[in-house]
């Protein structure tokens, strides 16, 4: 099975501080995915990557990067987290099929 | 208009009933289409790929219509462990994006 795990289930952080969240998949996927899922506004995608080191923006990036030095290793960082940005945070990983494997979510809330 | 659209429901049936959701594209040169479980709180999981001729597993049975350029789910005999929101998803040809509905609230009630 394929698995994907995100570093924390729940994280409250301040307004201002730096936030990194990972995500790591054990099925040697190429492509990568962050979305952020908010009540009646559905899935969306803040960055993706399609490789190590190779990263594209993707509907809501403000705010936000990435990293991946690595290719089972996808990190978001919000640079100075706002309350905007509290949210569920969503990682995903997707085999050649196009089938995509979601981690279990981050729920981050900023004060 | 957005490119994948759902009834956001919520549908109410009870045990034992059929249900179906339907699930619009707007890009005729989508290529990949699935369908996703979210259970509340908790992340989405692939429930099926749709394949061109139809697909079946289970009690749950996919179609797709490419000349009305929709996907739809149907659920029969309905258990209490089907409530859920059903996303669709849709992957164009030559993009990179999988696009998601905002998903369909489910609820079954014995």
């Amino acid at each position: 099975d394929v698995k994907v795990t995100q570093s924390s289930r729940y994280l409250v952080k301040r307004t201002g501080e730096k936030v990194f969240l990972e995500c790591v998949q054990d099925m040697d996927h190429e492509n990568m995915f962050w979305y952020r899922q908010d009540p009646g506004l559905g899935l969306r995608l803040i960055y993706f990557s399609y490789d190590v080191k190779m990263k594209e923006k993707g509907d809501i990036p403000e705010g936000y990067s990435v990293s991946r030095e690595k290719k089972e290793r996808f990190s978001l960082i919000l640079e100075s987290a706002s309350t905007n940005q509290t949210s569920m945070y969503l990682c995903a990983s997707r085999d050649t099929s196009y089938e995509q494997y979601f981690g279990p979510g981050t729920r981050l809330t900023v004060t | 208009r957005k490119e994948v659209e759902q009834d956001p429901g919520p549908f109410n049936v009870p045990e034992g009933a059929t249900v179906a959701f339907n699930c619009t594209y707007s890009n005729s040169a989508s290529q990949s289409f699935f369908w996703y479980r979210q259970d509340c709180r908790k992340e989405p999981k692939l429930l099926m790929s749709v394949y061109s001729s139809g697909n079946e597993d289970g009690r749950f049975t996919a179609q797709l219509n490419r000349a009305s350029q929709y996907i739809s789910l149907l659920i029969r005999d309905s258990k209490l462990s089907d409530s859920a929101t059903y996303l669709c998803a849709v992957k164009n040809t030559g993009g990179f994006k999988t696009i998601f509905g905002a998903g369909t609230r489910l609820f079954v009630k014995a």
